[in-house]
């Protein structure tokens, strides 16, 4: 079945501890993404990545960090959570650019005390 | 500024009544916009690519429109049924870099 998987589900945290959100997708697609979800907000992205070892910056990437090591696997890393890092986290990936269809992961809901 | 704007914010309908989402956009040049659904506590899943040269396209019971003059985009739903209820959400690509901006989201309830 063709799908993005992300890890954990669910999280809660405490401030300052260093955490991984992990995100695969089996559609062979180029490019992924990280976007962070906010009641009334839009979807913000944080990070995208056009293709292996290639990253770049998206709306909100202060505090995060993420690499592009296999085209299957995008993680997200919180160096150093802090509160306002509580949010629901989307992975997605599409086959070439942010202009092709999005195919997102079920999301996984952060919270740092 | 590039922006996307959506309205109502919330909608309550009765099932099987019909419905019209608005979204209105600033972002130029244009590439695409779509409208994606997004059920509660799940990552939102594409109904509809919009491109220039189209007016109006249809999924099933729905059905978007397009006019790239007044750059505004709307999500037309017929015939409601309770998996309706979810939020739909219109993004739009810029040509120039593909960089997505995305509006705040509808939130459809529909009640029995």
């Amino acid at each position: 079945e063709a799908q993005v998987t992300q890890n954990p589900r669910y999280l809660i945290t405490v401030t300052g501890k260093k955490l991984t959100v992990t995100c695969s997708q089996n559609m062979n697609h180029e490019y992924m993404s990280w976007y962070r979800q906010d009641p009334g907000l839009g979807l913000r992205q944080i990070y995208y990545s056009m293709n292996v070892e290639v990253t770049d910056k998206g709306d909100v990437p202060e505090g995060y960090k993420v690499s592009r090591k296999e085209k299957r696997n995008f993680p997200l890393i919180l160096e150093s959570p802090s509160p306002n890092q509580t949010s629901l986290y989307f992975c997605a990936s599409s086959w070439t650019s942010g202009r092709d269809e999005q195919f997102f992961g079920p999301g996984t809901r952060l919270t740092v005390l | 500024k590039n922006q996307v704007e959506q309205s109502p914010q919330s909608l309550i309908i009765l099932e099987g009544k019909n419905c019209t989402l608005q979204c209105n956009y600033t972002v130029s040049p244009f590439s695409n916009l779509r409208w994606y659904k997004q059920d509660t506590g799940r990552g939102p899943v594409s109904l509809t690519i919009m491109t220039f040269s189209e007016n109006t396209k249809s999924n099933g019971r729905y059905t978007a429109t397009l006019d790239a003059d007044t750059k505004q985009s709307s999500l037309h739903i017929t015939a409601s049924q309770l998996s309706d209820s979810a939020s739909y959400i219109c993004v739009v690509s810029a040509a120039s870099n593909y960089q997505l901006i995305w509006g705040a989201g509808t939130k459809l309830i529909i009640k029995p």
